[in-house]
Formats: structure tokens, C-alpha cells, sequence
């Protein structure tokens, strides 16, 4: 299995302002995702983060909103820009390796904004 | 999109018993896996069943698929408080190998 470790753990945010969340894995895996889950709900996936390349968006989630990175095979950042109160949720970052295996995810971040 | 469809979405029971939720599915998959959540924090992996699978075992976890019938089952024995929880199933909707959750299910165990 995987060890997925993701930060910050919480944030309390203005505004206007933008986050940066970071997603370290302990082993080399093939495919990185970014999920949102609003409170009470289910996890949403954002996008597939692409090592070296342009990560893959779910319809209704942009990259001017929600960019992505990935430089390498363990390493991802999530960024939420411009935030508003409708982006306060639980961002989670998740790992597999190829093809059919499990999906691990990370201890999420909860993002609050005022 | 949603593809896993939990039921019931909440359950409460007392310590001892068992408790069972089913998950249903619209495409075809490869894999189907269940994972729980405490209290809004990350989701610990639970299963991961294969198409060509119908039930697996874990400590007290059994799950099983019908393909037939678009449906998993997860069923927890001998619960404990320490299982409150939700738990989630997720399929890779089409064969994509990327996790699609359900809404999930909420247990309660009282002690």
C-alpha cells in the first residue's frame, strides 16, 4: 500500500486568496487524483494530475480555478485560486498504481473560507 | 458523476450485530472498492473486488459482487463502536480505472 501525505491538514483562508495544498507519495505510482467533498457529501473528482503534462479536468472543474501540478511521479499540488465560501470543503489527494489496483488517499485538507 | 449508488444511506445498530450496505452500479467495471471515513477526515481502504470475483474476505469484512446484477454488498460481523463511520464504495465507471464514489453510507454503532 501506499502512504499518502497531504498538507496543510486544515486551513482557515480570506477571500480572494488562493491555497496551495501538497500531495507527497512514498512510492512510485502511475496516476495522482484531486477529489472535493462538500460537507456531507460524497468525493467529487476534480481532475487526474499528469506527471509532466497537463492534468485531465472533470466537467465543471477548470484550470484557471483549480491548477495542478505534478513534476513527478510522487509529488502533486492542488492550487485554489481566487477562493469564495463555496470552496470550503475537504480536498483529498489519491494515488494508484497501474491499471487495476487500489486507489489510497490522502488524510485530506479542510479548507474553510470566510 | 456518480456511478456507486450506496443503500441505506444511514444505518444504526447496536454493538454485536452485523451490519450490511449494498452499493449498485450503472456501466461496466473493473474493480469496485469500498473504503470508510471517519468524521470527514481520509478514507481508509478497505476491499478492492475484481469483475471476475464474487465475494472477498477481510478480517470482519466480506464483500461480494454481482456483476449480473450491477451490485456489491459489504458486510461488517460482530460490529463495534470503533465502526461508526461512512463507508463508500467507488467503481471505475467504464472500465477507467479512476475511482467514481457513491453518496455513501453513515453507520452508527452504539455501544
Amino acid at each position: 500500500s501506499a502512504v499518502i501525505s497531504q498538507k496543510p491538514s486544515r486551513d482557515i483562508c480570506q477571500r480572494g486568496t488562493s491555497l496551495t495544498i501538497q500531495c507527497q507519495v512514498d512510492s512510485q505510482v502511475t496516476m495522482m487524483f484531486w477529489y472535493r467533498q462538500q460537507p456531507g457529501q460524497s468525493l467529487t473528482l476534480i481532475a487526474t494530475a499528469n506527471q509532466g503534462s497537463e492534468a485531465t479536468y472533470e466537467s465543471g472543474f477548470v484550470i484557471d480555478k483549480f491548477p495542478i501540478s505534478r513534476p513527478n511521479l510522487t509529488f502533486s499540488t492542488l492550487t485554489v485560486s481566487n477562493m469564495s465560501p463555496e470552496d470550503s470543503s475537504i480536498y483529498l489527494c489519491s494515488a494508484a498504481g497501474i491499471g487495476d489496483t487500489e486507489a489510497f488517499f490522502g488524510q485530506g485538507t479542510r479548507l474553510t473560507v470566510v | 458523476s456518480q456511478q456507486g449508488e450506496e443503500d441505506p444511506q444511514a444505518l444504526s445498530i447496536q454493538e454485536g450485530e452485523n451490519a450490511t450496505m449494498n452499493c449498485s452500479y450503472k456501466t461496466s467495471i473493473n474493480n469496485l472498492q469500498w473504503y470508510r471515513q471517519n468524521s470527514g477526515r481520509g478514507l481508509v481502504h478497505l476491499i478492492l473486488i475484481r469483475s471476475n470475483e464474487r465475494e472477498k474476505h477481510s478480517g470482519r469484512l466480506r464483500v461480494t459482487l454481482d456483476t449480473s446484477k450491477k451490485s456489491s454488498s459489504l458486510l461488517i460481523t460482530a460490529s463495534r463502536a470503533a465502526d461508526t463511520a461512512s463507508y463508500f464504495c467507488a467503481t471505475d465507471e467504464g472500465g477507467s480505472y479512476i475511482p467514481t464514489f457513491g453518496r455513501g453510507t453513515s453507520l452508527i454503532v452504539h455501544p
